[in-house]
């Protein structure tokens, strides 16, 4: 069966660095791409980038651009999205998931369960 | 970024109700569109890929339609367990994007 399990939720202040996490199991880490979307509360979704875990082949939002970090550790089936200073704007609940590519066909299939990033003073 | 428009945003509807969603791309993005469902405290779920093709395990009272810029998502007869928030999605380009979302509440 295939997997995303994220880590918890955290409260952090302005200014504070994070790296928040999504592990993949049931299939082949490294075979598919994973992205992060982010849901700002009552907000719709938003994709933020995508990276391929074989090589670490990152494609970034120009909004996200900069901003946060996308990194994944092959050996360990996991994904990081990080932030080296957050704000207060970054509060929202991130999501990773896979993307399915093939057959001229890209979407997400699978999602984990969300991370709930509060970033307050 | 190609700019993807649902309508309505929101829609009162009724159980066995047939309910009609759609999305406008700014630019052409052949059948490169998803639909996605989510519940209240839930990640959003793939109902249909490329447009118009049933992810397994969805039921199929829905389905979608379209290409080019123009698409749809139809519920054929709405069940308690589809109220929900639906969100379209263009996988054409990067940066993928999402339609703001069309809440379908309880009449």
């Amino acid at each position: 069966e295939v997997q995303l399990v994220q880590s918890g939720a955290e409260v952090k202040k302005p200014g504070e660095s994070l790296k928040i996490s999504c592990k993949g199991s049931g299939y082949s880490f490294t075979n598919y791409w994973i992205g992060w979307v982010r849901q700002m509360p009552g907000k719709g979704l938003e994709w933020m980038g995508i990276i391929w875990p074989s090589d670490s082949d990152t494609r970034y939002s120009p909004s996200s651009q900069g901003h946060v970090t996308i990194s994944a550790d092959k050996s360990i089936s996991t994904a990081y999205l990080q932030w080296s200073s957050l704000q207060a704007s970054d509060t929202a609940i991130y999501y990773c998931a896979r993307r399915y590519g093939g057959n001229d066909r890209y979407y997400f299939d699978y999602w984990g369960q969300g991370t709930l990033v509060t970033v307050s003073s | 970024d190609i700019q993807m428009t649902q309508s309505p945003s929101s829609l009162s509807t009724s159980v066995g109700d047939r309910v009609t969603i759609t999305c406008r791309a700014s630019q052409s993005i052949s059948t490169y569109l998803n639909w996605y469902q989510q519940k209240p405290g839930k990640a959003p779920k793939l109902l249909i890929y490329a447009a118009s093709n049933l992810q397994s395990g969805v039921p199929s009272r829905f389905s979608g339609s379209g290409s080019g810029t123009d698409f749809t998502l139809t519920i054929s007869s709405l069940q308690p367990e589809d109220y929900a928030t639906y969100y379209c999605q263009q996988s054409y380009i990067n940066p993928w994007t999402f339609g703001q979302g069309t809440k379908v509440e309880i009449k």
